[in-house]
């Protein structure tokens, strides 16, 4: 079955500490993996996804195709980043279906 | 430019209403997609426009729901008759490409509460 798991609902860590947060996917193909985020009064946007390989704000992802993860991860929290995160996988490139499959999503909270 | 638009922010109605829910995608978006939120759980796909067909509709949950596309521009979605496990958040995306693959980002709307009581 293809299905997006986030382990976590909340998570929250001090400022300055390291953050991770965990995303493991089933799925048959060779899918795309995507972090949104979803900031206090705003919509969801697109954080990163795993083939740009690209650091966002200060976060970055690695896709393991092996432990079928693709894990969040930031050195050092900010207050800014209190959101809902999201992990989403598509299907599209490998000829699968375009549609996104969502976790549940975490809510960080970064303490002052 | 304009991002995309739903309307309406939040609706009540009673079991056994119908509601009718609206979104203007990103001008020149091809690509148009309904989503839902239920509380506590997943944003689950409901179905996916290529202009004006319907490309993938597997998500619709039943017969109750009907979403168009008249033109290739805006959605609507409507629910009815409405029941209380409807109650949840519908955001419509667009993308200029199918499921963005080639940009890797599909623009979310605000999203539209449907409460059903």
């Amino acid at each position: 079955a293809q299905r997006v798991t986030q382990p976590e609902k909340l998570l929250s860590v001090f400022k300055g500490a390291p953050v991770e947060l965990k995303c493991n996917y089933s799925y048959s193909g060779s899918p795309e993996l995507f972090w949104y985020v979803q900031y206090s009064r705003q919509r969801l946007q697109l954080l990163l996804r795993h083939i740009s390989r690209e650091s966002i704000k200060g976060f970055t992802a690695d896709l393991n195709k092996g432990e079928t993860s693709f894990h969040l991860k930031k050195p050092f929290a900010q207050e800014e980043d209190s959101a809902m995160y999201y992990c989403a996988l598509s299907g599209g490139r490998s000829g699968g279906t375009y549609k996104y499959i969502f976790g549940t999503g975490t809510r960080l909270k970064v303490l002052a | 430019e304009a991002g995309v638009t739903q309307f309406p922010s939040h609706s009540v109605i009673e079991k056994g209403q119908t509601v009718t829910l609206r979104c203007d995608p990103i001008s020149g978006h091809d690509n148009l997609y309904w989503y839902r939120r239920v509380m506590g759980k997943e944003i689950k796909f409901l179905l996916h426009f290529v202009k004006e067909s319907k490309q993938d509709e597997s998500g619709m949950p039943n017969n109750r729901f009907l979403a168009e596309r008249t033109g290739g521009t805006y959605s609507t979605l409507k629910v009815q008759p409405a029941e209380l496990e409807d109650s949840g958040v519908y955001f419509c995306a667009s993308s200029q490409d199918p499921g963005g693959v080639n940009t890797g980002e599909l623009f979310f709307g605000e999203g539209s509460r449907l409460t059903v009581l």
